[in-house]
């Protein structure tokens, strides 16, 4: 099973700032996919990364998948109290989806 | 528009009690999983399954089985409960390959 490294583990921020948070492996990633998970909840998609060098956007999060398709980051600008959250990745192998242990993100009014 | 449906929401069992954490989808996705969550160790795999009739184990197998009878169903059994399963349980569904996961609510469950 690929292992997946998040970090930062917690990171804690006043309303307005911009933050980024990263994933590593090892090896390969076949694809990524990003999840957020609020309190109380079950995870939710955000991204598919699938090709090198990709970027994509959702509103005011950017994703970016390394050239080597070896670590990706998630950059949120001007953050606001709406994106605490858990923040995980995730990727597919052997019919598994395995998960690293996320980036516990909390936005500070 | 259900998606992914899991019960029960909480659970208390006694030590040595068995139970059955129910889970169903109703989007036809092939591929099945099971996850315990505990603070600061992520999600873990607790068993899959790629369709009905086939199940496989993931990271953390002991004490669990499941079964998959179904293209809907996927019930995770725990034969005889102990401490170290307190944990939140989610049961997550997708159509494989780049396919969003989607989860259930979960189950949150202790074992004293």
């Amino acid at each position: 099973t690929q292992l997946l490294e998040q970090s930062p583990q917690f990171l804690s921020i006043q309303e307005g700032e911009n933050l980024t948070v990263y994933c590593n492996s090892s090896s390969v990633f076949s694809s990524l996919q990003w999840y957020r998970q609020e309190p109380g909840e079950g995870p939710v998609l955000l991204v598919t990364v699938v090709t090198g060098g990709e970027v994509k956007k959702l509103k005011r999060l950017t994703f970016q998948f390394g050239d080597a398709r070896k670590d990706s980051s998630l950059h949120i600008t001007a953050a606001q109290p709406g994106d605490t959250g858990l923040y995980l990745c995730a990727n597919r192998g052997n019919n598994r989806l395995a998960f690293g242990k996320g980036n516990q993100v909390v936005v500070i009014p | 528009n259900a998606g992914v449906t899991q019960t029960p929401k909480f659970q208390v069992l006694k030590t040595g009690q068995s139970m059955t954490l129910q889970c169903a989808q109703d989007m036809n996705h092939e591929y099945m999983s099971w996850y315990r969550q505990d603070p600061g160790m992520g999600l873990r795999l607790i068993h899959y399954s790629v369709g009905a009739g086939i199940t496989d184990q993931g990271e953390v197998p002991n004490g669990y089985n499941v079964s998959r009878s179904t293209t809907e169903d996927f019930p995770l059994r725990l034969l005889s409960a102990a401490p170290s399963q307190t944990s939140v349980y989610f049961c997550a569904s997708s159509s494989g390959g780049t396919g969003a996961a989607f989860f259930g609510q979960g189950t949150r469950l202790t074992v004293v």
